[in-house]
C-alpha cells in the first residue's frame, strides 16, 4: 500500500532531549516536506527536500534539522527541543513539486 | 507570505452549499485544496495550476483567481461527511504556505 508513515505517533519528552521524528514513504517521491500544525495557525512549513540531500528551509526552520540521505526517508531532528516546540507535526510527499502531496498520520510531541 | 482564508468557522444544515474563500497579497504557482479530518493529515480535494482555472471534483468546484493571489472552493449539497478542516494551500517555487484553515459542521 503507497503511504507515508511517521514515527512515533505520540512523544512526551523533556526540554532539551534531543529526539528524532522518522518519516518514511514507499512511493519514490523525489519531494518531501515537514510541517507543523498548531491550533489557529494552520499548517506550516518547517523544512523541505527536493531530492537526495538536497533540503531548504521552508518558514519555521529554527530549533529543527532535517537530512536526506536516501530518497524514501526523511528525518526531523530536534537537537534541544523547548516547550514551544509542543505541537502536531505532519510528514509529506509528492512525486515532484508540481504534483499532489501526500500526508503522514501525524506525530504529536509534547515537551515539558 | 501570508494566505488569508475566511470563514473561520462554518455550521450549515445537510443539503446547503457552502463556499470557502482563500486570499493572499502573493502570487502562487498554483494553489490546492485540501481537508482533514480528526486525527488525520490533510488529503488533496483539487489542485488548480493554470490563471482563473475551474475545477470539479464530485460535488466540490473550485477555482484559481487570474492574478494568482486567491481561490475559493464550493461545495455544493453538503452531507454530514463533508465535516473537517479545510485549508487552502498555495505553492511557491518549492514552498508551501497553507491558510489558516475553515472547520465545517453538517447538521444532520
Amino acid at each position: 500500500e503507497a503511504q507515508v508513515t511517521q514515527n512515533p505517533r505520540y512523544l512526551i519528552t523533556v526540554t532539551g532531549k534531543k529526539l528524532t521524528v522518522t518519516c518514511s514513504q514507499n512511493m519514490n517521491h523525489e519531494y518531501m516536506s515537514w510541517y507543523r500544525q498548531d491550533p489557529g495557525l494552520g499548517l506550516r512549513q518547517i523544512y523541505y527536500s527536493m531530492n537526495v540531500e538536497v533540503t531548504d528551509k521552508g518558514d519555521v526552520p529554527e530549533g529543527y534539522k532535517v537530512s536526506r540521505k536516501e530518497k524514501r526517508n526523511f528525518p526531523l531532528i530536534l537537537e534541544s527541543p523547548s516547550p514551544n516546540q509542543t505541537s502536531l507535526y505532519f510528514c509529506a510527499s509528492s512525486l515532484s513539486t508540481a504534483n499532489e502531496q501526500f500526508f503522514g498520520p501525524g506525530t504529536r510531541l509534547t515537551v515539558l | 507570505q501570508l494566505l488569508e482564508q475566511s470563514p473561520q468557522f462554518l455550521s450549515i444544515q445537510e443539503g446547503e452549499n457552502l463556499t470557502v474563500y482563500c486570499n493572499s497579497s502573493s502570487v502562487f504557482s498554483s494553489l490546492q485544496w485540501y481537508r482533514q479530518e480528526p486525527g488525520e493529515g490533510p488529503v488533496l480535494l483539487i489542485a488548480l495550476y493554470k490563471a482563473g482555472e475551474l475545477t470539479s471534483n464530485g460535488r466540490l468546484t473550485a477555482q484559481f483567481g487570474i492574478t494568482r493571489k486567491d481561490s475559493f472552493l464550493n461545495i455544493s449539497a453538503s452531507i454530514p461527511s463533508d465535516v473537517g478542516i479545510y485549508f487552502c494551500a498555495g505553492k511557491g517555487t518549492y514552498k508551501y504556505i497553507f491558510g489558516t484553515g475553515t472547520r465545517l459542521k453538517v447538521l444532520a
